[in-house]
């Protein structure tokens, strides 16, 4: 799991903050998840990104949650007016691409997280 | 979403003992089923993928089968040592390149 950066570690919100959690993929990983751990639960899939494209945001709360992978620079996961249900350790994980050929090779490799702790 | 379950969700066994875990998942959609080791304030790191039913993959004493019909991978460690203690995660992977990720199973191993 060496080079994927989370930041940063903890980070501690009053309700009705804003949370910005970044994420800077391994050298030449396109693929950037998102995943959330709820006190207790397994890890829960929130969002898949490449650059600058979302490709699978089923996992995302409708409301004040977004997620971005620029061009440049690392992919960010925004929550708007945070409520202490937000109280979660946030992983990332990238990946290569599937090769052309279609074997899987997109192993993931996960940052250490960001916990978030709303007040 | 899809369900992934492990079963069990915790598991204590004594150093040297040898033990064994399952992943369940759908039998359709299949792309691959990932295994990932998680200790304790650290990150989910990689195990295996698998791809192919009757796939059997190992690291060392760890081993892994799959069985893609019927909805199943099951983990295995031969001769536990107290290193080995983490929380097994499996995860579920799509033709989309989704992953759905079970609660993993907790395992102590006790010297």
């Amino acid at each position: 799991n060496a080079g994927v950066m989370q930041n940063p570690r903890h980070l501690v919100r009053r309700r009705g903050q804003e949370a910005r959690l970044r994420c800077s993929p391994m050298k030449g990983h396109s693929h950037v998840y998102w995943y959330r751990q709820l006190p207790e639960e397994g890890l829960k899939f929130m969002v898949y990104l490449q650059k600058e494209n979302i490709i699978d945001e089923s996992g995302m709360p409708k409301e004040r949650f977004s997620a971005e992978f620029p061009k440049e620079g690392p992919s960010i996961l925004r929550i708007q007016q945070v409520v202490r249900g937000d109280s979660a350790a946030y992983f990332c994980a990238s990946s290569l691409p599937m090769t052309a050929g279609g074997i899987a090779k997109n192993i993931q490799y996960f940052g250490a997280g960001t916990r978030l702790s709303v007040l | 979403i899809l369900n992934v379950e492990q079963s069990p969700q915790s598991l204590h066994v004594q150093e040297g003992d040898s033990t064994n875990f399952t992943c369940s998942f759908p039998s359709s959609n299949f792309y691959a089923l990932h295994w990932y080791r998680w200790e304790t304030a650290k990150s989910p790191e990689a195990l295996f993928v698998m791809t192919l039913n009757g796939d059997e993959k190992k690291k060392g004493r760890i081993s892994a089968t799959l069985n893609t019909k019927e909805g199943y991978s099951y983990l295995y460690i031969k001769g536990s040592q107290p290193e080995d203690s983490a929380t097994y995660l499996c995860a579920f992977n799509g033709p989309g390149n989704q992953f759905y990720f079970g609660t993993g199973t907790s395992l102590t191993v006790i010297p």
